[in-house]
This record gives C-alpha cells, structure tokens and sequence, in this order.
C-alpha cells in the first residue's frame, strides 16, 4: 500500500505558465516532505523541502504547499521553463528519519 | 559538492548470476541506500545502512543483499539474478543527522 501517491505519471505545460504537481499521502506520523527531480540518466537532486509546522516554503520560482488536513502537497513552478522537464518526485519523512516517495511525475514544459 | 559515484551505467546479466553493484561516496556520510526505481513505483528503498558493518532492511529486501566494509563503500548484491530485477538501482547517502539524501546516477540492470 503506497503510503505516498503522485496520481498523475505525466503533466504537460507550455512555458512560461504555471506548472503545479501534486502529492498525497496517508501517514498522519509524516512529518517533513521533500520534492526531488530527476533528469534522465542522471540520479535525483533535491529541489526544496517543508516540515510539517508550515504550509508554504518559497525558494525562488519553486513553492511548495502543504495542507495537512487533508494529507496533500503540491510543488509549483512558476514561470516553468523547458529545462524543468523532467521527473519529480515527492517524498515524506517518517520514523527513523527515512524516507518514502512517491511514484513520480513526468513534466514537459514545451517551448 | 557531495559526490556519490556508482561503479557501472549499465549492466547485463543472464538469470542466476551473482550481481555485484557498487557505491562509493566522498563526504564522510554515515548512512548509504540503496534503491531501485520502476516506473509508476517510484523510488523503493531495499537495503540502508546507518554505519560501517550495520545494515537494515527496507521495504523490499528479498532477493538482495548488502555490504558496507568501509564508510565509503556500499555494495547491492543480487545472489542470484532474477528477471523480475531488472530495473534502474540508485544509491544515497547523507550525514547522520540529514534528511536530504544525494543520489548516484543510477545502475540500469537488465536480467535476461
């Protein structure tokens, strides 16, 4: 049972809009969220983080947003860019500070 | 920067072969992973360990094992290959106390 789930395996956006890749998850005990990216034939990087005492956390043009009532995060890129095509992943912290990701989104940002 | 470095890009390998994949790190990061990437599945992580002769099981440890002789080095082994292990294996580490992991480039291993 995925504790942590990216309903959408793939999201297209033309650039310069709003790209906005979303992740729930079910464990109450998470309690800080990662967002990775991955380009091809390359391992994934870390993008930008939240703990779970806020709701939002800004880091230039990436942003995520966190709703713990209703067990979802969601990254925004905003403007998106054609190098922002790739797969991102999300992840949560939970006991013994590992963590659980979720089955990635693909982003094609088209020029 | 961190970097983790994983010995082959691809690998090919027939069905019962003994599989050694191999991780070196250069930061001095206490805890090293290992996992392995399918599509729709995301990352999962099979095997972790937290310090020099330590490992623990992660969620999909079966069929594998692991070794961690030195700080640096930590090692996948697939003790007989199976088709149902082809896949992209990723290998982390971090400090102690991180949550940021730092990732390899990936093994894409194809069990034929």
């Amino acid at each position: 049972d995925q504790q942590v789930k990216q309903n959408s395996p793939s999201l297209s956006v033309q650039e310069g809009r709003i790209s906005i890749l979303n992740c729930d998850y079910t464990n109450s005990m998470f309690d800080y969220f990662l967002w990775y990216k991955k380009y091809p034939a390359e391992g994934p990087t870390f993008l930008i983080s939240i703990s779970s005492i806020k709701d939002k956390n800004e880091d230039g043009r990436f942003t995520v947003f966190l709703n713990k009532s209703a067990k979802h995060l969601s990254l925004h890129i905003v403007p998106s860019q054609p190098g922002d095509s790739a797969v991102y992943f999300c992840a949560s912290r939970h006991a013994g500070n590992m963590l659980t990701f979720g089955g990635g989104t693909r982003l094609m940002v088209k020029p | 920067d961190v970097k983790v470095t994983q010995s082959s890009r691809y690998l090919v390998k027939r069905t019962g072969e003994k599989v050694f994949l191999e991780c070196v790190q250069d930061m001095d990061h206490e805890n090293m992973f290992w996992y392995r990437q399918d599509p729709g599945l995301g990352l999962r992580l099979i095997y972790f360990s937290y310090d020099v002769k330590m490992k623990e099981k992660g969620d999909i440890p079966e069929g594998y094992s692991v070794s961690r002789e030195k700080k640096e080095r930590f090692s996948l082994i697939l003790e007989s290959a199976s088709t149902n292990q082809t896949s992209m294996y990723l290998c982390a580490s971090r400090t102690g106390v991180g949550e940021k992991l730092f990732f390899g480039s990936g093994t894409q291993l194809s069990v034929l």
